[in-house]
């Protein structure tokens, strides 16, 4: 069965740095996986999605996400951080059924 | 606003208790899909409707129930409450019958049970 391991209940930068939240794959078929990004008290809003195109994704508010079949990776990347991206983001694969696995997600705080 | 639309957004119950949870998709969307968002259990499928028929189901209690009616909005049902049942309930909303293009997801209902 497909499934998603995210690397890391919580990662703390500082504004300005480098994110990079990890995520791993384990899928029997080419998988279709997404990252989705949840605010606090909403719901989740879709980042970016991988569907067997380019290997390199790019989403919204700067962030992408490289997909590396050797390693079975999709890890999520933002060259610069910023205060409004402390959020959790959760990583997803396509499952049975065609519905979303998701991770259980990574707090990320942005530290000033 | 994401276009999907969950009612109601808080819902404070007693064990025991019956309650329905509403969710209208985004305009134009055919499959709906219901995830339970808990602490513990981060988040669960549900369950799935397509075009007003069960596509998929998932990690749904016999005390859950659900359906989608002609005008494609959905209805959650969950009876008999216990307190383990508190948790944020999404519905998604996507174009076609499969996952793969992503989902649209509502703001939630934040169930407690007292």
């Amino acid at each position: 069965a497909q499934s998603v391991t995210q690397l890391g209940s919580h990662v703390s930068v500082s504004e300005g740095a480098l994110v990079l939240l990890r995520c791993n794959y384990s899928s029997s078929v080419p998988p279709y996986l997404f990252w989705y990004v949840q605010y606090p008290n909403q719901g989740l809003q879709l980042l970016l999605k991988y569907t067997s195109a380019a290997t390199l994704v790019k989403g919204i508010n700067g962030f992408e996400a490289e997909f590396k079949k050797s390693e079975t990776s999709f890890h999520l990347t933002k060259p610069s951080a910023h205060m409004s991206d402390a959020a959790e983001y959760f990583c997803a694969v396509v499952g049975g059924s065609e519905k979303l696995v998701f991770g259980k997600g990574t707090k990320l705080t942005v530290n000033p | 606003d994401s276009g999907v639309t969950q009612t109601p957004k808080h819902l404070i119950t007693a064990t025991g208790q019956r309650v329905t949870l509403r969710c209208s998709p985004r305009s134009g969307d055919l499959s709906v899909y219901w995830y339970q968002q808990s602490l513990d259990q981060g988040l669960q499928f549900l369950i799935q409707y397509y075009n007003g028929e069960e596509r998929a189901k998932g990690n749904i209690l016999e005390r859950f129930s659900a359906q989608q009616f002609p005008d494609l909005h959905s209805e959650l049902n969950l009876s008999s409450l216990e307190l383990g049942d508190s948790a944020l309930y999404f519905c998604a909303s996507s174009l076609v019958g499969q996952g793969n293009y992503g989902y649209t997801f509502g703001s939630g209902t934040r169930l407690t049970v007292v």
